[in-house]
């Protein structure tokens, strides 16, 4: 059985400073996994995604996520957050093979104070 | 917490039948939902935004007349795949948008498709 954990449910940083969006998982099958951003109002969007390649994945407008199997962890960060990335990010993971169903964590919102 | 309902989870259908898939808002109004798609392996696609009672918004690329999308109610919108083929087999969640401050997604447990 797959889940995921987000351990928080709202992180707030202030602008420039860096953002740390934490996400768990466990899986009995090598993952996949995904983290995506909501805007308001708007569908998900692709941040990165790890597929057993190399294990820190870097993705659009700054972001990276390292995958470390030890810790069963895929934590998201960026060096320097900016006002545009107040949203909500959602983790996701999913099996490496075969058509299981995505699994999403429950979502952690991101606010960045001027 | 919200939950969105989303039926069946795994159907089996015929090329050329068409197949509804029913996603459900059960303890809110949802005005607006949107439909994604995602291939064995791969990331979602979004394929179109639901607004209630009006016409839904489709991504490009995305055949309209193919996946047909309703949103007749503020707890119910359907996607239906017409005249399936196999290349539609894939896998089809749904989510639908907490509305209020700071609207929050909550998501379907997702609807895989096989078409034979």
């Amino acid at each position: 059985a797959q889940s995921v954990t987000q351990l928080d449910s709202h992180v707030s940083v202030s602008e420039g400073t860096p953002v740390l969006l934490r996400c768990n998982y466990s899986s009995s099958y090598s993952p996949s996994l995904f983290w995506y951003v909501q805007h308001p109002n708007k569908g998900l969007q692709l941040l990165l995604k790890y597929t057993s390649a190399a294990t820190l994945v870097k993705g659009i407008n700054g972001f990276e996520a390292e995958f470390k199997k030890s810790e069963t962890s895929f934590h998201l960060t960026k060096p320097s957050a900016h006002m545009s990335d107040a949203a909500e990010y959602f983790c996701v993971v999913t099996p490496h093979s075969g058509n299981t169903p995505l699994v999403f964590g429950k979502g952690t919102r991101l606010s960045v104070i001027a | 917490g919200a939950v969105v309902s989303q039926h069946p989870s795994w159907v089996i259908c015929k090329s050329g039948t068409s197949v509804k898939i029913e996603c459900r808002s059960l303890d809110f109004q949802a005005t607006t939902m949107f439909w994604y798609r995602q291939f064995p392996k791969q990331s979602l696609m979004l394929m179109a935004t639901s607004n209630e009672g009006s016409k839904a918004t489709y991504e490009q690329g995305v055949e309209k007349d193919k996946f047909l999308i309703n949103h007749a109610s503020l707890t119910l919108s359907t996607l239906t795949v017409t005249s399936a083929h196999p290349e539609d087999s894939s896998f089809y969640i749904c989510s639908a948008l907490l509305p209020g401050q700071g609207e929050k997604l909550f998501f379907g447990s997702g609807t895989q498709l096989s078409v034979l």
